[in-house]
C-alpha cells in the first residue's frame, strides 16, 4: 500500500502566472481534499473531490480549481497567482466522500513561492 | 463558522515530563476530531482520530479526549521525548466535509 504523494516538492512562480499541483491518493481511497497552509498558520480547506466531482469548497476564489481523475489522483490549479498564494499546499485522501467519519491521510505537501 | 483555538501556542518542557495540549472549537456539531503532528516544512501525520460519539482514544504514550458539548479536546503526552518536538494541530470535521484546523502548538522537548 502506497501513501499519499504530491508533486512537485517545491515550486517558484511569478505573480500572474498559473500553476498546477498534483496529488496521488492512498491506495483504495476515492476522496481527495486540498488545503492551503500559510506560514505559521493551520491548514485552510480549499475543496474536496469525491468520485471526480467537487464535494465541498472552502472560502477560496474561483481561480482555485481542481480535477479528480478516474484513478482518484487529483490536480489543484491556481490561475492569476498572487503573492499571498505563497504557502504549503497539502493534499489528503480518505475512504469516502459522504459522511464525516473517515480519517484523512496527508501527503508531504508542495511549497509554492510566488514572487 | 467553526473556529478552532489551540492553547498554548508554544510549549517547552524537559524530557520525561507529562504534558497536555488544549484544543477548543466553537460549534459542537462535529463529525470527528483529529490530532496531527507536523514537523517543520513537512506534511501532517495523523496521531489520533476521535469520532463524535467517542470520549477518548489512546495510542502508545498519547491519549486524546473529546468533550463535544463543551467544545474541548485535550492531547496528553506521557513521558515526553526529544523526538516528540513538533507542531501539534487539532482539526474538527463538520457535516459538509470541511476540516477546520487550529493554528497549532509548537512543542519543544529539551534533552
Amino acid at each position: 500500500e502506497t501513501g499519499v504523494t504530491q508533486s512537485p516538492t517545491h515550486l517558484i512562480k511569478t505573480r500572474g502566472q498559473q500553476v498546477t499541483l498534483r496529488c496521488s491518493s492512498q491506495s483504495g481511497h476515492n476522496t481527495v481534499s486540498w488545503y492551503q497552509q500559510a506560514l505559521g498558520q493551520g491548514p485552510q480547506f480549499i475543496f474536496q473531490y469525491y468520485r471526480e466531482e467537487e464535494n465541498g469548497r472552502g472560502n477560496f476564489p474561483p481561480r482555485f480549481s481542481g480535477l479528480q481523475f478516474p484513478n482518484y489522483s487529483s490536480e489543484l490549479n491556481v490561475n492569476a497567482l498572487e503573492l499571498d498564494d505563497s504557502a504549503l499546499y497539502l493534499c489528503a485522501s480518505s475512504g469516502a466522500g459522504t459522511g464525516g467519519t473517515y480519517e484523512q491521510y496527508f501527503g508531504p505537501g508542495t511549497r509554492l513561492t510566488v514572487t | 463558522k467553526q473556529e478552532v483555538t489551540q492553547i498554548p501556542a508554544a510549549l517547552s518542557v524537559p524530557e520525561g515530563e507529562n504534558l497536555v495540549l488544549n484544543c477548543s472549537f466553537t460549534d459542537s456539531a462535529i463529525y470527528n476530531l483529529q490530532w496531527f503532528r507536523q514537523d517543520p516544512g513537512k506534511g501532517l501525520t495523523s496521531l489520533l482520530l476521535i469520532q463524535s460519539s467517542q470520549r477518548e482514544q489512546t495510542s502508545g504514550r498519547l491519549n486524546a479526549s473529546l468533550d463535544k458539548s463543551s467544545g474541548r479536546s485535550t492531547l496528553y503526552i506521557a513521558a515526553s521525548q526529544p523526538g516528540d518536538s513538533a507542531t501539534y494541530l487539532c482539526a474538527v470535521k463538520d457535516g459538509a466535509n470541511n476540516l477546520f484546523f487550529g493554528t497549532g502548538t509548537r512543542l519543544t522537548v529539551i534533552p
